[in-house]
């Protein structure tokens, strides 16, 4: 099956500062990629997802790239917020038919005001 | 959310007692999932479900069954539950091709 691979496992940053996460994907046949975010005692809530025939997308202060040639794909927040803490998950699929979602093991990030 | 509920939300159990989670849907959807999350593993499938009767394994099947005899009504069951299936358990429906929906979860503790 897919392998997902997520760094940092923990992230603190200072309140406005940009924070970015990294996940790599070993199976070339991927093509879904989402992102969650688990607040503390809370269940995973998709906040973007970006499908392998674009590179980027951005929803305000959230962004997603992706890199199909090197397999690895990131998540960019900006002007972060002490909302933001959490912790986040990064997943990969291959969409549609397939129903399996792998995720990585999860970021932690603390946003410090 | 998505009309996806979990009971209970919490369990204490013994070693070697079965345990049947329930996970309940109200909006027809045809893919449901069971997750485990554990520190430093992020939340890995256990077993899934494709239809009424259609289920299969995930990467972490062992030790557990799973049972869809109506559309709205995933049931997992640890069959002997071992203190290695202390976990929190979360519960997924799929919408459309792409997006999944978590239920909130059952903390289950194996004592």
């Amino acid at each position: 099956g897919e392998n997902v691979e997520q760094h940092p496992s923990t992230l603190s940053v200072q309140e406005g500062d940009s924070a970015v996460i990294k996940c790599t994907y070993s199976d070339s046949a991927s093509n879904y990629f989402p992102w969650y975010k688990q607040e503390l005692g809370k269940r995973p809530q998709l906040i973007i997802d970006i499908r392998s025939n674009v590179g980027e997308k951005k929803d305000q202060r959230i962004a997603v790239t992706l890199n199909k040639t090197a397999k690895h794909f990131s998540l960019h927040i900006t002007e972060t917020q002490p909302e933001d803490s959490a912790v986040y998950f990064c997943a990969a699929s291959i969409r549609p038919g397939a129903n399996n979602l792998f995720f990585g093991t999860g970021t932690r990030l603390t946003v410090i005001p | 959310d998505a009309g996806i509920t979990q009971s209970p939300r919490h369990k204490v159990t013994e070693t070697g007692t079965p345990v049947t989670l329930r996970c309940h849907q109200t909006e027809n959807h045809r893919y449901m999932y069971w997750y485990r999350q554990d520190p430093g593993h992020g939340l890995r499938l256990i077993h899934y479900s494709y239809g009424v009767k259609d289920t299969d394994k995930g990467e972490v099947s062992d030790g557990y069954s799973v049972s869809r005899s109506k559309t709205e009504d995933f049931l997992l069951t640890l069959e002997s539950a071992t203190s290695s299936q202390t976990s929190v358990y979360f519960c997924a429906i799929r919408q459309g091709d792409y997006g999944y929906t978590f239920g909130s979860g059952t903390r289950l503790t194996v004592v």
